[in-house]
């Protein structure tokens, strides 16, 4: 089974500190993708990646970065963390980019900004 | 570009009854469409999807969706539902050459 693995599961930061979010898959999968998740808003793209050093910029990339090294890491980066990014954070891959093909998730990390 | 639209934010069901959730999407090509579901403090699972073909999808856990083109819908049944279906539901579609765009969710709640 693919496997998608979120570093944390639950993270407190305080406001303006710099905030890594890890995804890991061992898959083998050429894309890789963050989305944030909020009550009655749904989950939205902030970042994906379809190959090693490759970022596209999703719907809302305001105020974060990313990072892929290599294939099977793709991280998420909070440069100065606020309160207004407190969010459930999900990570995803998938074989291609596009289509039929489907996505696996990993279990979601859940960061609080005081 | 490409959406959808789930009707309902929020739906409740006695166990036992008919669970529907909708789903409707705007696309200017053939579209491929996704039912997910999030139980509580978990990420994403894929319940069931439209490629091409038979418009009748059977997922898992007897949740099954009919692709109607003239409708522009892709709604979600189970024609039993039980306590364990309790969970936000997700459809979804690719959008051009980006991943999938979701919509906002249905929470399905389970009455016994």
């Amino acid at each position: 089974d693919v496997k998608v693995t979120q570093s944390s599961r639950y993270l407190v930061k305080r406001t303006g500190e710099k905030v890594f979010l890890e995804c890991v898959q061992d898959m083998d999968h050429e894309n890789m993708f963050w989305y944030r998740q909020d009550p009655g808003l749904g989950l939205r793209l902030i970042y994906f990646s379809y190959d090693v050093k490759m970022k596209e910029k999703g719907d809302i990339p305001e105020g974060y970065s990313v990072s892929r090294e290599k294939k099977e890491r793709f991280s998420l980066i909070l440069e100065s963390a606020s309160t207004n990014q407190t969010s459930m954070y999900l990570c995803a891959s998938s074989l291609y980019p596009r289509g039929d093909t489907e996505a696996f998730f990993g279990q979601g990390t859940r960061l609080t900004v005081v | 570009a490409q959406s959808v639209t789930q009707l309902g934010s929020h739906v409740s069901v006695s166990e036992g009854a008919l669970v529907l959730l909708r789903c409707n999407y705007s696309s200017s090509v053939p579209p491929y469409l996704f039912w997910y579901v999030q139980y509580p403090n978990q990420g994403l699972q894929l319940l069931l999807k439209y490629t091409t073909g038979a418009t009748l999808v059977k997922g898992i856990n007897g949740f099954e969706a009919e692709f109607k083109k003239s409708e522009t819908s892709f709604h979600l049944t189970k024609p039993s539902a039980h306590m364990s279906d309790a969970a936000e539901y997700f459809c979804a579609l690719p959008s051009g050459n980006t991943p999938l765009v979701f919509g906002k969710g249905t929470r399905l709640s389970v009455i016994a």
